[in-house]
């Protein structure tokens, strides 16, 4: 099973939007609406910050939010703020074996 | 609070077993499947398998079959991870992870603090 695909890096100036996608295949993100995005800051754990495609967990700010066509995700920031700036993997439900897959990595940088 | 807690560091020469404990407290326990995923240095997240605490069933990644054991004790709230046959490549930090509440169990919305696992001759 291959990682989802995900831009390297993208990068907005504070207040900004920024958009970040995900592509996968009809075996995972264009059969089921079971994306995830994660943020992750270096040195720190994962956080959750969209799950099942559009749905933001408690704590979460509403400007994080997350859709989907076809076989790509994608989650956007609104009024990119200095905090934002980490890396956000999208992850997957995948028909295959493997029932979980995760997407490359997507460095945030905030100008 | 929920919270997953990680049992320590560990060195391990190639061709040893690990095996990493995730300590869960401020729910029920088996309430919630528990996601193990890792990160190797400077790499992404990937995902090991998961372990349905209440049943003990577990769901393994096709690169870990034969590999990896998930098991759990109730009694205690806690997830297991074992590891065999490590090789340098599986240098990484590794975390426990707890299905979110409410939709499907695919997100992870607490996770462990991460057990670095260095594999070195």
């Amino acid at each position: 099973q291959s990682a989802l695909t995900q831009p390297a890096s993208v990068s907005g100036s504070p207040g900004q939007s920024i958009t970040i996608s995900c592509t996968g295949t009809s075996s995972d993100i264009g059969g089921y609406n079971y994306v995830s995005w994660y943020q992750q800051h270096p040195g720190k754990a994962p956080r959750l910050m969209i799950y099942d495609v559009s749905n933001r967990p408690s704590g979460v700010s509403n400007r994080f939010s997350g859709s989907k066509s076809g076989n790509t995700a994608s989650l956007t920031i609104s009024g990119l703020q200095a905090e934002d700036e980490a890396e956000y993997y999208c992850s997957s439900y995948t028909i295959t074996i493997t029932r979980v897959v995760f997407g490359t990595g997507t460095k945030v940088t905030v100008l | 609070q929920v919270q997953l807690v990680q049992s320590g560091a560990e060195v391990k020469k190639p061709g040893a077993s690990v095996k990493v404990s995730c300590k869960a407290s401020g729910y029920t326990f088996t309430d919630y499947y528990m996601h193990w995923v890792r990160q190797a240095p400077g790499q992404g997240l990937e995902w090991m398998g998961w372990i349905n605490p209440n049943s003990g069933g577990t769901k393994y990644a096709q690169k870990f079959q034969g590999w990896v054991t998930m098991t759990r004790d109730t009694s205690i709230s806690t997830a297991y991870m074992d590891l065999n046959n490590l090789n340098s490549d599986d240098t990484a930090v590794y975390y426990c992870a707890r299905s979110q509440p409410g939709g499907s169990p695919y997100g992870m919305d607490v996770w462990g603090q991460g057990t670095t696992v260095t594999v070195s001759s």
